[in-house]
């Protein structure tokens, strides 16, 4: 069946690099997301990449794809104290509709 | 523009009470959808709406009944809920539901059932 699996929580200092790591299960998933939510609000659509891409970079994100390990991982440069949220990886595209599987989601709590 | 705006943005109801959720997006989106989050989980697939017609129902009780009245709308009906409902009820959109389409979400509606 259909599965991602993140960490739960990664703390980072402020101005350090973050890696945030998501696997997933289903081989025809088209696209993979990452979406990023703040306490109490809706999900913030971060960036995504088409599987038959490696890496996708924009601005701070960047994005690598490992398709023969099914291993999504999140960059992002700089880590500032507006980056702490919680990101939640996502797969797109599997089953007969755009269905999204979401992922536990990480909690990142970026400290000075 | 890629927002989704809904309303309320947060709302309290007794067990007895019949209360509406509202969606709305102005991005030409034919794919409209309801999702519900509870604490600390990630969302939940509640309905699909394609082209405002149900396409998708993920086995969710009758008491929450969608209605999508035009291309822009979408409404959650809610009516007898229980306190295990409580959650962030979430509407995103996509173009259309081929596989791979990007959903943009909203700010959600925090519901709380007393």
């Amino acid at each position: 069946g259909e599965d991602v699996e993140q960490s739960l929580f990664l703390s980072v200092r402020e101005g350090d690099s973050s890696v945030i790591n998501c696997t997933y299960t289903d081989s025809s998933s088209t696209y993979l997301y990452w979406y990023k939510q703040e306490p109490g609000a809706g999900l913030q659509l971060l960036t995504y990449i088409f599987s038959n891409m490696d890496m996708k970079q924009d601005q701070r994100l960047t994005v690598l794809l490992n398709k023969k390990d099914k291993h999504l991982s999140l960059r992002i440069a700089d880590t500032q104290t507006g980056d702490s949220a919680i990101y939640f990886c996502a797969e797109g595209g599997s089953g007969g509709y755009n269905k999204l599987i979401f992922g536990a989601g990480t909690r990142l709590a970026v400290h000075p | 523009d890629t927002e989704v705006t809904q309303t309320p943005k947060h709302l309290v109801m007794g067990m007895t009470n019949k209360k509406s959720l509202k969606c709305e997006q102005h991005m030409g989106h034919r794919a409209m959808y309801w999702y519900k989050q509870k604490a600390k989980k990630p969302p939940e697939l509640m309905f699909v709406y394609s082209y405002e017609k149900l396409s998708i129902n993920e086995s969710v009780p009758s008491r929450f009944s969608p209605e999508c009245p035009n291309s822009s709308l979408l409404n959650l009906h809610l009516h007898a809920l229980q306190p295990e409902d409580s959650a962030l009820y979430l509407c995103a959109s996509s173009q259309t539901t081929a596989k791979g389409e990007t959903q943009y979400f909203g700010p959600g509606t925090r519901l709380l059932v007393l």
